[in-house]
């Protein structure tokens, strides 16, 4: 079975600090990595998704996270948070196979402070 | 609005009434899934539909669930015998199939806004 574990699960920052989210993966095969992030009062959205490749991938709003398949790992980083990147964030996986069933982390709140 | 719909967007009801919800995907859409999420924790994986066939279902769906997509456009998930354990957030997500990356391929799921429900 797949399973995704986020580490922290309230994160307050100022604003223009890093951030660094962690998301390690249980699976014996080869994964889909994503994360998704929900905005106060929005729709879930995705961030980012790493197939293949390098595993250094850029999402939108000059998110990054980086694929460790040694540590199993997927963290999620951004070098300068502002106010308006306030919001859950959701690490989730899929196993690279036919089926469609992704995986969630139980999020982190990220609250930037102005 | 061409996004993901979902209807009603709350629901509260009695313990042992049947419930149901409606999904209705971007259009084109050729798959679709239901989640469900409670407090402190990420959607979890119930069902998925390839234009109206059923191909994966959660051991979380129990009989008292279950949900359709008759002509591979709206569906619907039905909960009967309602518990209070079924007070969730009911997520609905689509996504179109890529052919450019064979028929397995992922494509971002699009989530709707959910539906609450509270089972009293």
């Amino acid at each position: 079975a797949q399973s995704v574990s986020q580490h922290n699960h309230h994160v307050i920052l100022s604003e223009a600090a890093s951030l660094e989210l962690g998301c390690n993966y249980s699976y014996g095969g080869t994964v889909n990595l994503f994360w998704y992030v929900q905005y106060p009062g929005q729709h879930l959205q995705l961030l980012l998704k790493y197939f293949s490749g390098d595993p250094l991938v850029k999402g939108i709003k000059g998110f990054e996270a980086e694929f460790i398949k040694s540590k199993f790992s997927f963290n999620l980083r951004k070098p300068s948070v502002q106010w308006s990147d306030t919001a859950e964030y959701f690490c989730a996986i899929k196993n690279s196979g036919g089926y469609q069933k992704v995986t969630f982390g139980t999020g982190t709140k990220l609250q930037v402070i102005p | 609005d061409t996004g993901v719909s979902q209807n009603p967007r709350h629901k509260i009801t009695k313990r042992g009434q049947n419930v149901t919800f409606r999904c209705d995907p971007i259009s084109e859409h050729n798959r679709l899934y239901w989640y469900r999420q409670t407090l402190g924790q990420g959607p979890e994986f119930l069902t998925y539909f390839q234009n109206e066939a059923q191909l994966e279902k959660s051991r979380l769906l129990s009989d008292r669930f279950s949900a359709e997509r008759p002509k591979g456009s709206f569906s619907t998930l039905e909960i009967q015998r309602t518990e209070q354990g079924d007070s969730a957030m009911y997520l609905c997500a689509s996504s179109p199939r890529d052919r450019s990356f064979g028929r397995s391929a992922y494509n971002e799921q699009f989530f709707g806004p959910g539906t609450r429900l509270t089972v009293l």
